[in-house]
């Protein structure tokens, strides 16, 4: 089975604080992907990476960055932590941007409360 | 990117069959179907995907009509633990994954 493993399942941070989010996969994947999810949102797209130190913006990326030096890596980084960014954050990934059938392996998330 | 419309809620009570709709009017040629079923404080889990006419695994089945505007889910004698959100995803590998509100289901006893 794939992995998908988010380094911290709870996590808090003050306002102002640099956070990082990491996620790694196990399976070779290509491509890897930062959702977050609110309550009556459902899940947004922040970045997606289709290889190595490429990245593509979601459909929210303000106030996000991501860096993926390795291709089992995806961080998602951000900056300056403001309270707007309390959510649930999901890393994913998919085996192959070629194929027409994507199928997306999640990790279990991480809860990042910013007080 | 094909818009998906699906019911915000369901309920359904143990040991039924439910069917869940999605529509999605502007489907492309290359695009497929794709449904995730989350539960609570987890990530998605894909269930099952297809392309045209039926497609059918040890959860779940999926139909599809031959125009392709709309699918269907349909989960055979669904149980307490089936209560989860479950997401219907159009698309290829040249789109951004996008995922809607999904469809709240809930089981009751």
């Amino acid at each position: 089975d794939v992995k998908v493993t988010q380094s911290s399942r709870y996590l808090v941070k003050r306002t102002g604080e640099k956070v990082f989010l990491e996620c790694v996969q196990d399976m070779d994947h290509e491509n890897m992907f930062w959702y977050r999810q609110d309550p009556g949102l459902g899940l947004r797209l922040i970045y997606f990476s289709y290889d190595v130190k490429m990245k593509e913006k979601g459909d929210i990326p303000e106030g996000y960055s991501v860096s993926r030096e390795k291709k089992e890596r995806f961080s998602l980084i951000l900056e300056s932590a403001s309270t707007n960014q309390t959510s649930m954050y999901l890393c994913a990934s998919s085996l192959d941007g070629g194929a027409t059938n994507e199928k997306l392996f999640f990790g279990s998330g991480t809860q990042l409360s910013v007080l | 990117l094909a818009k998906t419309t699906q019911p915000i809620s369901m309920d359904s009570y143990e040991g039924q069959e439910v069917n869940i709709t999605c529509s999605h009017n502007n489907i492309a040629t290359n695009d497929y179907i794709t449904w995730y079923q989350q539960f609570p404080s987890q990530g998605p889990r894909f269930i099952i995907q297809g392309y045209k006419t039926k497609v059918t695994n040890e959860v779940a089945s999926l139909f599809i009509p031959a125009d392709r505007k709309s699918s269907t889910l349909s989960l055979p004698r669904v149980s307490l633990s089936d209560t989860a959100v479950y997401y219907c995803l159009v698309g290829d590998w040249d789109d951004k994954i996008i995922f809607g509100k999904g469809t709240r289901l809930h089981i009751l006893p």
